[in-house]
């Protein structure tokens, strides 16, 4: 079965910290992933997205590596600052072209 | 570019109320649109897949009598929640894709329906 697990479900970590959110994906045959962010009651932003054949992407302080072997994407927000508080999501496209969301990681910067 | 809009961002309506979610591709035209239901603090869900001018295939579980679903122009996809219930209740996100493939895929605002 094809799934997206996203561990942990919350955290929480004072300013200027580095974030370190984590996916894993039970079949490496995938076409992209994706990660998302979404605010309370809002819909997806976009932040990176990663081909099948890609191993990384960047975006100012937002970096995003992919190792499809061990079925595995890592999202790496650096210096985090309050205005990153949010949920991020993980959303993996497969072979098939469907689509999986992981449930989310919920992100707390405290000041 | 790559604009989905979705509206309306918000209904509250009583019980037994049909209620309809519109999804439009701003700048591109969708070949296929995805309607999905997010429960609180759950992942997105999706729900079904249309392409434009033919029936929408749903998910397992999901009623295609009570999830009504039309696809009938390139830049528009509606979602009917017929006779909802407090339990239809949810965050629904619509997204739209240029390609037969489905992606990449746009996202919509989403829509919070309250069903009182």
């Amino acid at each position: 079965k094809q799934e997206v697990t996203q561990i942990p479900a919350a955290l929480s970590v004072p300013e200027g910290e580095n974030l370190v959110l984590n996916c894993s994906f039970t079949d490496s045959a995938i076409y992209n992933l994706q990660w998302f962010r979404q605010d309370p009651g809002k819909g997806l932003t976009s932040l990176l997205l990663i081909q099948s054949s890609q191993r990384e992407q960047t975006s100012g302080r937002l970096n995003a590596s992919l190792d499809k072997s061990s079925g595995r994407s890592t999202l790496y927000i650096a210096a985090s600052q309050p205005g990153d508080s949010a949920t991020y999501l993980c959303a993996v496209v497969w072979s098939d072209y469907k689509l999986s969301f992981g449930a989310g990681t919920t992100v707390t910067v405290r000041a | 570019g790559a604009v989905v809009s979705q509206h309306p961002s918000r209904v509250i309506c009583k019980s037994g109320t049909s209620v309809k979610i519109e999804c439009r591709s701003l700048d591109f035209q969708a070949t296929t649109m995805f309607w999905y239901r997010q429960f609180p603090k759950k992942s997105l869900m999706l729900m079904a897949t249309s392409n434009e001018g033919s029936k929408a295939t749903y998910e397992q579980g999901v009623e295609k009598d009570k999830f009504l679903i039309n696809h009938a122009s390139l830049t528009l996809s509606t979602l009917t929640v017929t006779s909802a219930h407090p339990e239809d209740s949810s965050f629904y996100i619509c997204s739209a894709s240029p390609t037969g493939m489905g992606q990449p895929q746009h996202f919509g605002d989403g829509t919070r329906l309250s069903i009182l």
